[in-house]
């Protein structure tokens, strides 16, 4: 079992849509939770932390379920920009190591 | 401010052959890591380093080998080049528990 889990997508929505990623995790000592965007052909970049309390950033809201050991990404009023791979990453307690997700890709449409 | 900078961008090996590719960064970070990007699978950490003259493996460290003589920089090796090692190598770096910066990667080809 893959220690962090993300459906692959595609996930093709329209311009203006709300779409929501899900990521599931295995290691419950888990401490730290991101979510990065990848561009194709680029490398990954940090979108936002993902705090206990859920977090909302713009039109990016997060949130995190320790005891269901579960991570959510909301995007709402979709742009074309944000089409993308979201990579979904976990740092275990004591450890400055990250845990990748495959990615969810998304792809916006006019 | 360069930030994270890789080479080379693009590589093609032939089974056997060596290389080195060459990660440096401007922002005096104290860890470095190197990952590799395959499809389907997440990043997936190779070697890391946890400051100068230091270096530890990650999840996939068969078959490379790392060195990091100054603190910007961040050598990742492959003594004998094979066709699973074909792959995009990101570079990243970063102070303790705080955010990873990335490099643009090098794609690597091993025929």
């Amino acid at each position: 079992r893959k220690e962090v889990e993300q459906d692959p997508g595609p996930f093709n929505v329209p311009e203006g849509a709300t779409v929501a990623f899900n990521c599931t995790y295995s290691n419950s000592a888990s401490q730290s939770f991101f979510w990065y965007r990848q561009d194709c052909r680029k490398e990954p970049k940090l979108l936002m932390s993902v705090y206990s309390s859920g977090n909302e950033d713009g039109r990016f809201t997060a949130q995190l379920n320790r005891a269901s050991q579960y991570i959510s990404l909301l995007i709402r009023d979709s742009k074309l920009s944000d089409s993308a791979t979201y990579l979904c990453v976990v740092r275990p307690r004591g450890y400055n190591k990250l845990i990748f997700g495959a990615g969810t890709r998304l792809a916006v449409h006019p | 401010n360069a930030g994270v900078t890789q080479t080379p961008k693009f590589q093609v090996l032939k089974t056997g052959q060596s290389m080195t590719l060459l990660c440096a960064q401007d922002m005096n970070h104290e860890y470095m890591y190197w990952y590799r990007q395959d499809p389907g699978m997440g990043l997936r950490l190779i070697h890391y380093s946890v400051g100068e003259g230091t270096t530890a493996k990650g999840e996939v460290p068969d078959g490379y080998n790392v060195s990091r003589l100054k603190k910007q920089n961040f050598l990742l090796g492959l003594e004998s080049a094979a066709p699973s090692q074909t792959s995009v190598y990101f570079c990243a770096s970063s102070n303790r528990g705080e955010t990873q910066y990335f490099g643009p990667g090098t794609r690597l080809l091993v025929l």
